[in-house]
């Protein structure tokens, strides 16, 4: 099956500054890749989400950028703020729906 | 509800008990899912409707996980004779998108958190 996994495990960085996260997944079927934050406590929520016929998505200060060659994708987190400080996980899936391959998340901490 | 709202919140449960979770969805969203999430891990999927069909039961870990979702709407995961492997944050997770053949946002519940001692 699908395996997702995540670099680095722990990013600290200061507010303001950019942060990212690199996934990288072994099925190269899977077509479909989203992030979702976890807050302490809460559930995961999707933050944005990319298929693989396009090779970059932004969302305001969060964007996605895919390498369906090498097989990973990247969240960029631009312009920190505290509430941005939560866990990061990525998914992939190659079944085509919402069957979704987890890695083990990034905790990011933005430092105020 | 607005959201996917689970029950119980929290079960502490003895080895060898079974213990039943329950999940109400998104009113009219197709697609239920089942996943688990250990501490510091991040969610595993175990099962997944369609409406009421059971299209996929492979993360399933034994036969003493099961799930039903009748009437495509409530879903019940069922753990039969526990143990503390099992022990674990179970989440349901909804979809408006179909099942089998579509992506998009999952909206997660908060959970069951299972403790077997």
């Amino acid at each position: 099956g699908e395996n997702v996994e995540q670099h680095p495990s722990t990013l600290s960085v200061q507010e303001g500054d950019s942060a990212v996260i690199k996934c990288t997944y072994s099925d190269s079927a899977s077509n479909y890749f989203p992030w979702y934050k976890q807050e302490l406590g809460k559930r995961p929520q999707l933050i944005i989400d990319i298929r693989s016929n396009v090779g970059e998505k932004k969302d305001q200060r969060i964007a996605v950028t895919l390498n369906k060659t090498a097989k990973h994708f990247s969240l960029h987190i631009t312009e920190t703020q505290p509430e941005d400080s939560a866990v990061y996980f990525c998914a992939a899936t190659p079944y085509g729906n919402n069957r979704l391959a987890f890695g083990k998340g990034n905790q990011v901490v933005v430092i105020p | 509800g607005a959201g996917v709202s689970q029950s119980p919140r929290y079960k502490v449960t003895k080895r060898g008990q079974d213990v039943a979770l329950r999940c109400d969805p998104i009113s009219g969203h197709v697609s239920l899912y089942w996943y688990r999430q250990a501490l510091g891990q991040g969610p595993e999927f175990l099962t997944y409707f369609n409406y009421e069909a059971q299209q996929d039961k492979s993360g399933l870990p034994n036969d003493r996980f099961s799930a039903e979702r009748p009437e495509g709407s409530i879903s019940t995961l069922t753990i039969q004779r526990t143990e503390q492997r099992d022990s674990a944050m179970y989440r349901c997770a909804s979809s408006s998108r179909d099942g089998t053949r579509d992506t998009g946002e999952l909206f997660f519940g908060e959970g069951s958190r299972l403790t077997v001692l």
